[in-house]
This record gives structure tokens, sequence and C-alpha cells, in this order.
């Protein structure tokens, strides 16, 4: 069965910084683009950054540009989020997600991030 | 970034009615749109991609249209186990805000 599962996530306080892994299994993680993709409490599903198969492609929402860096690791079958600088607004259950073609085809479960003092 | 404007956000309806949400893209964009559904506490369910696609495994009574900048949705016999919140998805970027779909 794949699995994604989410890890890293935690309260911070404003300003401060966080890393949120991902450990992808059973399925050709290095075939696969990524995406995370965020959801605040009751809200709804916010895409934040992409990052293709080999790396060589990366897009960030603009509402994190700058502040947040995504990474991957293929010989280990994981992806990674960086989030500097967060905000209160940032607060967020944060999801791997398996990118086949324009599709999203795997999820995880989530990570949640609290931003507050 | 292209935004999604979907229409309506929320929607009361029975079972058995035909239901259709719509998606609007800010700019004209090609046909890499897929739908979502979500139920509470659970990760999306892909339904259908690149416009008109349906995913394996989804009931045939679900289905996608449209081109340019206007995309739909359509549930052509709504069940009980449809109830939830939908989501359209520009390729694998933008979402828009999503429908909830209610019991009438």
């Amino acid at each position: 069965e794949v699995q994604l599962v989410e890890t890293g996530g935690g309260l911070v306080q404003p300003g401060g910084s966080l890393r949120l892994s991902c450990a992808a299994s059973e399925f050709t993680f290095k075939t696969y683009a990524m995406n995370w993709v965020r959801q605040a409490p009751g809200k709804g599903l916010e895409w934040v950054s992409y990052i293709s198969s080999s790396s060589s492609t990366i897009y960030y929402a603009d509402s994190v540009k700058g502040r947040f860096t995504i990474s991957r690791d293929n010989a280990k079958n994981s992806l990674y989020l960086q989030m500097n600088s967060l905000r209160d607004e940032d607060t967020a259950v944060y999801s791997c997600v398996a990118v086949a073609g324009s599709r999203s085809v795997y999820w995880g479960q989530g990570a949640l991030v609290t931003v507050s003092s | 970034d292209i935004q999604m404007t979907q229409s309506p956000s929320s929607l009361s309806a029975s079972v058995g009615d035909r239901v259709t949400i719509t998606c609007r893209a800010s700019q004209t964009i090609s046909s890499y749109v897929n739908w979502y559904q979500q139920k509470p506490g659970k990760a999306p369910n892909l339904l259908i991609y690149g416009t008109s696609n349906l995913q394996s495994g989804v009931p045939s009574r679900f289905s996608g249209s449209g081109s340019g900048t206007d995309f739909t949705l359509t549930i052509s016999s709504l069940q009980r186990e449809d109830f939830a919140t939908y989501y359209c998805q520009q390729s694998y970027r933008t979402f828009g805000q999503g429908t909830k779909v209610e019991i009438k």
C-alpha cells in the first residue's frame, strides 16, 4: 500500500522556522513530481510548492515564496519543506502529495503546523 | 498565479438530484483541470483529471467538462456517499475555494 508520512510539525512562534519531512514508500518515488499542499483549520486546500522528479523544476505559491524551500532526496525516498519566517497565517495541516502528469494521485495524512506566540 | 474561482461555495441537494459545480480560471488554461472530493478528516480523492477523464474506480455518475476558462463537475444522480466538499485544481497548482455539498 502506498504510504506518504509527514513528520516535523508542531508549535512554533511567529518568525520561527520548521522543517517538514515526508517519507514515501510502496511506489517509485523518484519517478513522481511532488507537491506540498496545506489546509488551514476549517478552510480549503492551498497549493504550496512543487518539485519535479529530478528537482530541476521548482515552483512556489506567492504566499510562501522567499520563505519556504522545497527539496527531495530520491535515494532516501524523502521530500522536505523548510519553512522560515513563519506567520500566523501559515498555521495549517501540511500534506505531501505525489503528482503523476498533472494530477495529484497519492496524499499523505498531513502534519499540523501551528504558528502562535 | 492563475486564480480558480469555484461556485457555488455550498449547495443543498437531495439524493437523486443532478448537481453541477463550476470553476472559472482567471485566464485561459489548457485542459489540465482536476476535481477532488474530500470528506471530513480524510485526504482528498481524485475524481476527474485532464478536465474530463474519470479516475479509475470512480463511479460513472461523476463527469467533467469545459475549456478555456470555464470548467464543470457534474454528478448525474447524487448518492448519499457523495455528500462532501469538492475542489477543482488547475493542473498540479491552484485549487478552487471548494464547494460543500450538503443534504437537503
